[in-house]
């Protein structure tokens, strides 16, 4: 069935390096939505984009919306011990359901 | 905090019991849908409801049901439980229905079946 998916899955980094998750669905959405879990907590939702190319950037965080709105991307800058977590992207697929990816799960070492 | 509640946090019982799962959406929002999430899997999304009516389904099992009440609040029920259902059951919350708006996640059950 339609899915987004999410690479890569696992990422550990040093402190300080960047990291960029991306995200790929094989259908047009309409938006996309970034979630971030922190271990053994919860999804937070972070940001919606939208429009076409669209570029939000929430301090060390960037993220991208694709121009053919199939692909988007989160990039975080130097990143510091408090980025552990996994990062999902979600987007409306079949019946206007809301899929998510699997996640991209981030460690640091300090 | 989301402002989502869900009770029990942890649940622990054997093969064959039935559960039930609580959510108590944030204060306003009539949608609430229940999602799967077992060790480092994704999020599976199970079912949602908006303002008491079942609105769509996904890879949920006969086995498990739900509802939302009049007070919005919703409960999911796990039957004839199996080992391969322990997993995070968590229960989020949106203002309207529709992937358009962002989704608020509680705390979780975490549910362990032996």
């Amino acid at each position: 069935g339609q899915q987004v998916m999410q690479i890569p899955q696992y990422q550990h980094v040093q402190e300080g390096e960047d990291f960029t998750t991306y995200c790929n669905s094989s259908t047009t959405l309409s938006n996309i939505q970034w979630y971030k879990q922190r271990p053994g907590g919860h999804p937070v939702f972070l940001i919606q984009l939208v429009k076409s190319g669209e570029v939000k950037k929430q301090k060390r965080l960037t993220f991208q919306f694709g121009e053919a709105k199939k692909n988007s991307s989160l990039h975080i800058t130097a990143t510091q011990t408090t980025d552990v977590g996994t990062y999902f992207c979600a987007g409306p697929l079949a019946a206007q359901k809301l899929v998510f990816g699997q996640g991209t799960r981030l460690t640091i070492n300090p | 905090d989301s402002g989502v509640t869900q009770t029990p946090k942890h649940l622990i019982t054997a093969t064959g019991q039935r559960v039930t799962l609580r959510c108590s959406p944030r204060s306003g929002d009539l949608s609430v849908y229940w999602y799967q999430q077992s060790l480092d899997q994704g999020l599976q999304f199970l079912i949602q409801y908006y303002n008491g009516e079942e609105r769509a389904k996904g890879n949920i099992l006969e086995r498990f049901s739900a509802q939302q009440f009049p007070d919005l609040h919703s409960e999911l029920n796990l039957s004839s439980l199996e080992l391969g259902d322990s997993a995070l059951y968590f229960c989020a919350s949106s203002v309207a229905e529709g992937p358009a708006y962002e989704q608020y996640f509680g705390p979780g059950t975490r549910l362990t079946v032996t």
